[in-house]
């Protein structure tokens, strides 16, 4: 069974760091493109960043770009977002998500929720 | 920036057809995706590449395509199929790789 499970949010303050991990199992997690995307709470989807799948190209949305970086270990199935300087805005629910030729996002990960407040 | 539109909500009976819509300059040059999402829960993939429906989908949800409007469409809507459905595509140009509409909330009456 194809499965992706975040870990790392919690509460941060402004201007504070955090990092998000992604565990996949169930698929060869070096042979496909992944993506973060997060959902503020109430709001919709937003995309964050991707990555290909051996980690040498990657895209940011203009709200994080210079502020979050995305990277993956092949070799431990795992897929990071490194979160700097971060905001109020950036609270929200982070979900990690493998990119298929049949779609590219599918499936999603359950989600980490990441709180920026004093 | 590229905005994908999307109506906020629609309602229908059970046993009705419900139809979202999604619209944007690009659609006819870029497939188009849909993603159901429930409460609490993380989105699923119900349409892909326009009208294409993935293994495990009912055969209820339908995604169809005209022009600069795509349409998700659920027949016989069941209780079950009340959230929120997201559509999911691209610009033309490359500068927005990955853009989600704003999202329909779906209300089984």
């Amino acid at each position: 069974e194809v499965q992706l499970v975040e870990s790392g949010g919690g509460l941060v303050q402004p201007g504070g760091s955090l990092r998000l991990s992604c565990a996949a199992s169930g698929f060869t997690f070096s042979s496909y493109w992944m993506h973060w995307v997060r959902q503020a709470p109430g709001k919709g989807l937003v995309w964050v960043s991707r990555i290909n799948s051996d980690g040498s190209s990657t895209s940011y949305a203009d709200s994080v770009k210079g502020r979050f970086t995305i990277s993956r270990d092949n070799a431990k199935n795992t897929l990071y977002l490194q979160m700097n300087s971060l905001r109020a805005e950036d609270t929200a629910v982070y979900y990690c998500a493998r990119d298929t030729a049949v779609a590219p996002f599918d499936p999603w990960g359950q989600g980490t929720l990441v709180t920026v407040s004093s | 920036s590229y905005e994908l539109t999307q109506p906020p909500s629609v309602s229908v009976s059970p046993g009705q057809t419900a139809r979202i819509t999604c619209s944007a300059d690009a659609l006819p040059k870029q497939y188009a995706y849909w993603y159901q999402q429930k409460p609490g829960q993380a989105p699923v993939l119900v349409i892909y590449k326009d009208s294409e429906r993935p293994s495990g989908i009912p055969e209820r949800f339908s995604g169809s395509s005209s022009g600069t409007t795509v349409t998700l469409t659920i027949s016989g809507v069941q209780a079950e199929d009340e959230a929120d459905y997201y559509c999911q595509s691209a610009d033309s140009s490359g500068t927005y790789p990955v853009v989600f509409g704003g999202g329909t909330k779906l209300t089984v009456l």
